[in-house]
This record gives C-alpha cells, sequence and structure tokens, in this order.
C-alpha cells in the first residue's frame, strides 16, 4: 500500500511559467514531508522540506504548500527554467526514521 | 565528506547469479536506507536500519534478498539467486536521526541488469 502518491507521471510547462508538482499521503501521522529532485543517472537531491507546523516553506524559486485537512503537498516552481528538467519525487516521514516516497513526477521544462 | 558511496555503478549479471551491493553511508550518520527504482513503481523503500540493526524489512520483496549492516559504514544488499524482474537501479540513503529537521542523503545507485 504506497502512503505517499504522485497521481501526474509526467508534466511539461513553457519556461518563464509556474510548474505545480502534487503529492498525496495517506498517513496522517507523517510530520515532515520533503521533496527530491533526479536527473537521470545521478541519485536524487534534497530540494525542499516542510514540517506538518507549518502550511508553507518557501526557498528562492521554489514553494512547497502542505494542506493537512487534505494530506496534500504541492511544489510550486516559479519561473520554471529548462534546467529544472527532471523527476521530482515527494517524501513523508515521520520522527525523521523512514522515508516513503511517491513514485515520481517527469517535469519537463520546454525552452 | 564524499557523500554516501555505493559499488558498483553499474552490474550485468546472469540469472540465477548472486549479486551483491555495497554502500557506504556519510559518516555520523545512524539510519541506512535501501531503495528500488523501477519505472512501473518509483521509489520503493527495501530496509532501513538504525545504529546497525534492521528495523523494518517489510519492503524486501522476497527472500533472494538479504541485507546487512555489519558496522556503522558499511552495508550490503544481496539478491541470490537474481531474476530478470530484479533489473532497477538500487539506491542506498543515510539520515541523521534526530529531533531536528534533517534529509536523507542518497548514493548515486546502483544499476542492475539481470538477463
Amino acid at each position: 500500500d504506497q502512503q505517499v502518491k504522485q497521481n501526474s507521471p509526467s508534466l511539461s510547462v513553457q519556461e518563464g511559467r509556474i510548474s505545480i508538482l502534487n503529492c498525496d499521503y495517506t498517513n496522517s501521522m507523517f510530520d515532515y514531508f520533503l521533496w527530491y529532485k533526479k536527473y537521470p543517472a545521478e541519485g536524487p537531491t534534497f530540494l525542499i522540506s516542510i514540517s506538518s507546523i507549518k502550511d508553507k516553506n518557501e526557498d528562492g524559486r521554489f514553494t512547497v504548500f502542505l494542506n493537512k485537512s487534505a494530506k496534500h503537498l504541492s511544489l510550486h516552481i516559479v519561473p520554471s527554467q529548462p534546467g529544472d528538467s527532471a523527476v521530482y519525487f515527494c517524501a513523508a516521514t515521520r520522527n525523521f526514521n523512514k522515508f516513503y516516497f511517491g513514485s515520481g513526477t517527469k517535469l519537463n521544462v520546454k525552452p | 565528506d564524499a557523500g554516501v558511496i555505493q559499488s558498483p555503478r553499474h552490474e550485468v549479471t546472469e540469472m540465477g547469479q548472486e549479486v551483491t551491493l555495497r554502500c557506504k553511508p556519510i559518516s555520523g550518520h545512524n539510519s541506512l536506507f535501501w531503495y528500488r527504482q523501477t519505472m512501473m513503481r518509483g521509489l520503493e523503500l527495501l530496509i532501513y536500519f538504525n545504529n546497525n540493526v534492521p528495523i523494518d524489512d517489510s519492503g524486501m520483496p522476497e527472500d533472494r534478498f538479504s541485507a546487512k549492516m555489519p558496522n556503522a559504514s558499511f552495508s550490503t544488499l544481496k539478491i541470490q539467486p537474481s531474476e530478470p524482474r530484479d533489473s532497477a537501479v538500487y539506491f542506498c540513503a543515510s539520515s541523521l536521526d534526530s529531533l531536528v529537521d534533517t534529509e536523507a542523503f542518497f548514493g548515486q545507485g546502483t544499476r542492475l541488469t539481470v538477463v
């Protein structure tokens, strides 16, 4: 049973526009959420995170929103750049132990 | 710090052979995770260790898979015998288990192909 789900396997946006990546989870006990970015032939790298006590965290062009009542989080990238083209994984954890990952969304930013 | 180090980067083996994947976590980290990435299921957690002790191996697909962590600086994931459906990229990650914000750091992965 997947506790973290990313229902959009791919997303294509134009350079300069906003990219919105979505993630849903089922376990209300998760207290920390993360986004990772993965380029081909590389391991995932940490991008941005949010604690369950917050509903928004911003870092430069990246903002993560958390809606606990809906068990939903999203990653906004504004403005999108071609170098942002990668697979994005959301992850959730409780007490910083096991990390549960979604299946990923492949973002393609067109020049 | 060199980060999480995995070896080999690529492994091609014949069905039925034993495969051993290796991981060196970041020094000082006390949690280690093995993940498998496939096209169909994305990133799956196979097993995780805390302070060298296996805490949860419920993600290990079957008895052909085994993992060990003999000390804080080394872990192995073994598949015996290997099958074509085991072909995937296997990631090792480590984290510092603490009460402050943290994240897991991933190795570059081992691409396994079983023919």
